[in-house]
C-alpha cells in the first residue's frame, strides 16, 4: 500500500533554531513530492515542489531534499520565526496508482510547528 | 482568478440533508481536485476532473457522493443524505497544463461541513 508518514507529529522549538521535519514513503516509484504548509483554517499553501529527478529545491529559509531510494524527504526551516507556525503537510504523486490515476496526491497527516518568541 | 475559491466556507447540516459544495478553480486551470480532510488527519483524495471528464472517482467514499465540472470550470461536490461521519473539511484544488502531473496543486480554503 503507497502511505506517507510524516514524524514527529508536534514539534515546539524557541524563535531562531534550524529545524527538520521528516516525511517517508512506502513506494520509491514517485513523479514528485510536495511539501504544503496549512495554517489553522485555511487552505494549504504550497511550499515546494521536488521532481523525481531532483535531489533539493529551495525557497528562502526552506531546503526540501529527497532520497527515492531510501523513501524519505525532510524539509529544512532555518532561522525559524514566530511566524512558521503552521502544520507541515508532506505529499507524494506516484508514478503508479493501483486504485486509480495517477494525478492525485497521498498526503501524510502533517506536523504541527510551534515557534516560540 | 487570484486562487481557488470554494463557497459555502461553513456548512451545518442536520442529518439526512443534501448539501452542495462549489469550487471556483483559478481560471484557466484544466485539471481540478476533491480532498476530504478530517480532524488532525492528512487530506484524502476524493476525486479529479480534467476539463469537463472526470477521470478518476475512485476516493468517493460512497455512492452519496457525486460531483460534477459540467462546463469545465466551475465543480460542485454534492453529498446525499448527509451522515455524521462525512464531517469533514472539503478541500478543491487545481492545477494548469493538460495533464496535471508535473504542476503545483494551488488549493482553496475549503469548506468545513458538520453534520449534526
Amino acid at each position: 500500500k503507497q502511505e506517507v508518514t510524516q514524524i514527529p507529529a508536534a514539534l515546539s522549538v524557541p524563535e531562531g533554531e534550524n529545524l527538520v521535519l521528516n516525511c517517508s514513503f512506502t513506494d520509491s516509484a514517485i513523479y514528485n513530492l510536495q511539501w504544503f504548509r496549512q495554517d489553522p483554517g485555511k487552505g494549504l499553501t504550497s511550499l515546494l515542489l521536488i521532481q523525481s529527478s531532483q535531489r533539493e529545491q529551495t525557497s528562502g529559509r526552506l531546503n526540501a531534499s529527497l532520497d527515492k531510494s531510501s523513501g524519505r524527504s525532510t524539509l529544512y526551516i532555518a532561522a525559524s520565526q514566530p511566524g512558521d507556525s503552521a502544520t507541515y503537510l508532506c505529499a507524494v504523486r506516484w508514478l503508479f496508482n493501483s486504485g486509480g490515476s495517477n494525478y492525485k496526491l497521498t498526503f501524510g497527516k502533517g506536523t504541527l510547528l510551534t515557534v516560540n518568541p | 482568478g487570484a486562487g481557488v475559491s470554494q463557497s459555502p466556507r461553513y456548512k451545518v447540516a442536520k442529518r439526512g440533508q443534501d448539501v452542495a459544495l462549489r469550487c471556483d478553480p483559478i481560471s484557466g486551470h484544466v485539471s481540478l481536485f476533491w480532498y476530504q480532510q478530517a480532524l488532525g488527519q492528512g487530506p484524502e483524495f476524493l476525486t479529479y476532473f480534467q476539463n469537463e471528464a472526470q477521470l478518476d472517482k475512485s476516493g468517493l467514499p460512497s455512492d452519496r457522493f457525486f460531483a460534477e465540472r459540467p462546463e469545465g470550470s466551475v465543480s460542485t461536490l454534492k453529498i446525499q443524505r448527509t451522515q455524521q461521519e462525512d464531517s469533514a473539511v472539503y478541500l478543491c484544488a487545481s492545477s494548469g497544463g493538460t495533464s496535471g502531473l508535473a504542476d503545483t496543486q494551488y488549493f482553496g480554503p475549503g469548506t468545513r461541513l458538520t453534520v449534526l
